[in-house]
């Protein structure tokens, strides 16, 4: 298993301002990802983040609005930037512990409200 | 629309069995997992099966799977008050990811 934290665990933040939200694994694993959360809604997949190099970015998402960094095998981090009230969501990472035991944990998540 | 499908609600009484049903489009989705989400709270991952498997029992937990007609159902014996939360469906592809059903919210009524 996994144990996955998050920081901030939520946030009210004022529209154009930018927030970077941190994940943190108790152990290396090769995939991370970050998942959005809308009010009611279900999860919608952002980003796959790869360290080492870039992330890669699901349909309708950007780099420029959602950059990503993950510079170890136990840590990310999600920025989103220049907010707007429909940024207004829970962000989630989590991670796949592969082959073997190919289960997928999620942190416990970020809840941002823009104002 | 949606890859995976759910109904959105379900009502039960304690003490009574749950069923929860769940269809997928992708025929080479690998594993297919049920994650509950109670209120404020983040996802905890309830069980998985592996996509050759057709059943899987783990305590008061029964996952079913028809693979032919691309359907998931989880049972839950013996359903609780702190049963009642969000149980989202959801399926692995090749590339790791995961998508998800809309949720189905399960009520637990005295």
């Amino acid at each position: 298993s996994a144990v996955i934290s998050q920081k901030p665990s939520r946030d009210i933040c004022q529209r154009g301002t930018s927030l970077t939200i941190q994940c943190q694994v108790d152990s290396q694993v090769t995939m991370m990802f970050w998942y959005r959360q809308q009010p009611g809604q279900s999860l919608t997949l952002i980003a796959t983040a790869n360290q080492g190099s870039e992330a890669t970015y699901e349909s309708g998402f950007v780099i420029d609005k959602f950059p990503i960094s993950r510079p170890n095998l136990t840590f990310s981090t999600l920025t989103v930037s220049n907010m707007s009230p429909e940024d207004s969501s829970i962000y989630l990472c989590s991670v796949d512990t592969g082959q073997g035991e190919e289960t997928q944990y999620f942190g416990p998540g970020t809840r941002l409200l823009v104002l | 629309g949606e890859d995976v499908e759910q109904s959105l609600f379900l009502s039960v009484r304690e003490g009574d069995s749950s069923v929860i049903n769940c269809t997928y489009t992708d025929s080479s989705s690998t594993y297919l997992y049920w994650y509950k989400q109670e209120p404020g709270a983040g996802l905890q991952l309830l069980t998985y099966i592996f996509s050759n498997m057709d059943m899987k029992q783990d305590q008061r937990l029964t996952v079913l799977l028809n693979k032919k007609d691309k359907h998931l159902s989880l049972r839950i014996a013996d359903t609780q008050t702190g049963d009642s939360a969000i149980y989202f469906c959801a399926e692995k592809r090749d590339d790791y990811k995961l998508s998800f059903g809309a949720g189905t919210t399960v009520t637990v009524r005295a």
